[in-house]
């Protein structure tokens, strides 16, 4: 079973320029989370989706952050500008929506704002 | 709402030493509990699960048990190797929302 796909690994961007960063969940998986991990922490959930809705977006920076699923299997997140302080590696996950699964990860995108 | 403390680290240990890494959890309900590790450069990867009280999940030579009483999930490993060396985190699946520890370093010396 092909796991959580992300693109790209690596982003380096100057401060008030925009980027996006894709994920392709694991087939037949409807939930799935963006986390941003800061160097020496835990993951922090930004957004949750349940197939093509969001069901938690409460910590998502909204005048900076968007996110979308359309369709309900890849995922788009989009940070315009971005600040300095967004420097951290962005993690996609994805869950089946029944039972108590865990979620799975993806490798991860690694941004860098100068 | 929920939480998970795990033992602060870094942790360093000789290589075939026993490894212990504390969690506790505050939850409402009854949460699952799990174990992710990431390697340098990587995404976290699942490493064991429970998903009851008196669970023990097991993986690599890795156990930890679901203990409701004293609401912790610890990690252990009776003979660590280099390869081990990675950072743990503890997390635990609430209602909706996985919640996760601030992550253990563990460094493993030959």
């Amino acid at each position: 079973e092909a796991g959580v796909a992300q693109s790209p690994r690596y982003k380096i961007i100057e401060k008030r320029q925009s980027v996006a960063f894709w994920c392709n969940p694991i087939s037949g998986h409807a939930t799935l989370y963006w986390y941003q991990q800061i160097l020496g922490q835990g993951p922090k959930l930004l957004i949750q989706f349940q197939n093509n809705g969001v069901v938690d977006d409460s910590q998502l920076p909204k005048d900076r952050f968007s996110a979308e699923r359309l369709k309900g299997v890849d995922s788009t997140l989009k940070i315009q500008p971005a600040k300095l302080e967004d420097s951290a590696v962005y993690l996609c996950a994805s869950r089946k929506m029944e039972g108590l699964s865990a979620q799975y990860f993806g490798p991860g995108t690694r941004l860098t704002v100068l | 709402g929920d939480s998970v403390t795990q033992m602060e680290g870094p942790v360093t240990l000789s290589e075939e030493a026993f490894l212990t890494i504390n969690c506790t959890y505050t939850a409402t309900g009854y949460p699952s509990l799990f174990w992710y590790v990431q390697y340098p450069g990587e995404g976290l990867q699942l490493l064991l699960k429970a998903t009851k009280a008196d669970d023990k999940g097991s993986n690599k030579g890795f156990e930890a048990t679901y203990r409701k009483e004293t609401t912790s999930f610890h990690l252990e490993k009776g003979s660590v190797q280099v390869s081990d060396s990675a950072v743990y985190f503890c997390a635990l699946q609430g209602a909706q929302k996985l919640v996760f520890g601030q992550g253990t370093r563990l460094t493993i010396n030959p």
